[in-house]
């Protein structure tokens, strides 16, 4: 009840097009659900988050859709560059605490 | 606003030693997390520290311990080392008394254990 299940394992995008990723939980308490972007040798950097009141949050080229009845989200990544291929995490927040429960991972890459 | 940075970089360690890593939170915040990351993995939460107390803990044996600082800044020790170990330990920080804190992650430090 406590995993964030995440999809693709992988994905090739050409340039310019668009990347989505999705995650499916399972605990209805999680009350936050923050995208990482990963380069390699890097720590996770936030990307873009939502909480469960809202169910669309864009900024710039990236999109968190957020579908509370089916416990889905997903990324959209509009117009991807090659420099946006880097490995991407979908986590969720507990409640009242800073414990993040992370997916496993898309490794992105955007081909010219 | 300095970010979060962690020592050493790199770590190469024998099975059964023992090992300390070390993180500076980012300034002004007072809530430390570690975390596990297997190669090719999703960072495996392994405790937090706020105001120098455990303040939470996944779901790793006592051998992983850990210290917080009147600075906010961190330690986590792993004793009696498995091979298992080896991984990238990554260290977050975040502000406690805020609406859902925004984690901060720093560079990690790459343990290998032969």
């Amino acid at each position: 009840q406590q995993q964030v299940k995440q999809s693709p394992q992988s994905l090739i995008v050409q340039k310019g097009g668009i990347s989505i990723i999705n995650c499916a939980y399972e605990n209805t308490a999680f009350d936050y659900f923050p995208w990482y972007q990963q380069f390699p040798g890097k720590g996770p950097a936030l990307l873009i988050a939502i909480r469960p009141d809202v169910s669309e949050k864009k900024e710039g080229r990236f999109t968190i859709s957020f579908n509370k009845s089916a416990k889905q989200f997903s990324l959209h990544i509009m117009d991807s560059q090659p420099g946006d291929s880097a490995t991407y995490f979908c986590a969720a927040s507990i409640p009242n605490t800073d414990k993040l429960i992370f997916g496993t991972g898309t490794r992105l890459q955007v081909f010219p | 606003e300095t970010g979060v940075t962690q020592s050493p970089t790199h770590l190469i360690k024998t099975r059964g030693q023992q090992v300390t890593l070390r993180c500076s939170s980012q300034s002004g915040h007072n809530t430390v997390s570690w975390y596990q990351q297997a190669l090719g993995q999703g960072p495996q939460f392994i405790f937090q520290y706020y105001r120098e107390e455990e303040n939470g803990r996944g779901n790793f044996p006592p051998r992983f311990s850990g210290l917080q600082f009147p600075n906010y800044s961190s330690e986590l020790n792993v004793n009696a080392l498995e091979l298992d170990d080896s991984a990238l330990y990554l260290c977050a920080s975040s502000l406690a008394g805020t609406r859902k804190e925004t984690q901060y992650f720093g560079p990690g430090t790459r343990l290998l254990v032969l």
